[in-house]
């Protein structure tokens, strides 16, 4: 059974810093990754997809890394900023038959300006 | 293109009432997925729908839960009978093929409060 662990589970950091977030899967056979975004009361917003044949994936000032092998990703935010505050999550397809999606619980980010 | 549209944003119910929550597909995808979202817990999948069929329902509760996602029209899912235990955030998700080849795209979400 795939499971999807995030650490840290929350993070407090001064805006302009660089950090990374981590997300660990227990079953390797993945065929992507998913990094979303969650705001308060929100829904999730997508923001990377890497396939298990990438090793990453940028937009703007995230990178996203994948390590399919030991079961690891990273998403690396650049000079963060206030509005980067969120709760950020990671999920693999849940694989053995089923179509869903695995999630992590997420770590919650918070930029102090 | 819109993107996945959930109705309604809030519901309130008492218990032993039922729940409708409603999910329209961002336009041209055919794969709709449910999950759950209890505080401070994880997003659990709940179940997955192609077009007027249940692929897998592996997470969904086997009484009072049920899903559908009909030819016409948005994809439903009905609670019967809430209970307190069913206060939650539903959210659903589709995408354009299974999710092995593409990514999910997420409504936001239909915040249920059983009284």
């Amino acid at each position: 059974k795939q499971e999807v662990t995030q650490i840290p589970a929350a993070l407090s950091v001064p805006e302009g810093e660089n950090l990374v977030l981590n997300c660990s899967f227990t079953d390797s056979a993945i065929y992507n990754l998913q990094w979303f975004r969650q705001d308060p009361g929100k829904g999730l917003t997508s923001l990377l997809l890497i396939q298990s044949s990438q090793r990453e994936q940028t937009s703007g000032r995230l990178n996203a890394s994948l390590d399919k092998s030991s079961g690891r990703s990273t998403l690396y935010i650049a000079a963060s900023q206030p509005g980067d505050s969120a709760t950020y999550l990671c999920a693999v397809p849940t694989g053995g038959g089923a179509d869903g999606l695995t999630f992590g619980k997420g770590t919650h980010l918070i930029i102090q300006p | 293109n819109a993107g996945v549209m959930q109705n309604p944003r809030h519901l309130v119910r008492r218990r032993g009432q039922e729940a409708r929550l409603r999910c329209s597909p961002m336009k041209g995808h055919s794969h709709v997925y449910w999950y759950r979202q209890l505080p401070e817990e994880g997003l659990k999948f709940m179940v997955y729908l192609q077009k007027e069929n249940i692929i897998d329902e592996s997470g969904m509760p086997k009484e009072r839960f049920s899903a559908e996602f009909p030819k016409e029209g948005p994809s439903i899912l009905r609670i019967q009978q809430v209970v307190r235990g069913d206060s939650a955030a539903y959210f659903c998700a589709s995408s354009p093929r299974a999710l092995r080849n593409t990514e999910a795209f997420f409504g936001q979400g239909t915040r249920l409060t059983v009284v």
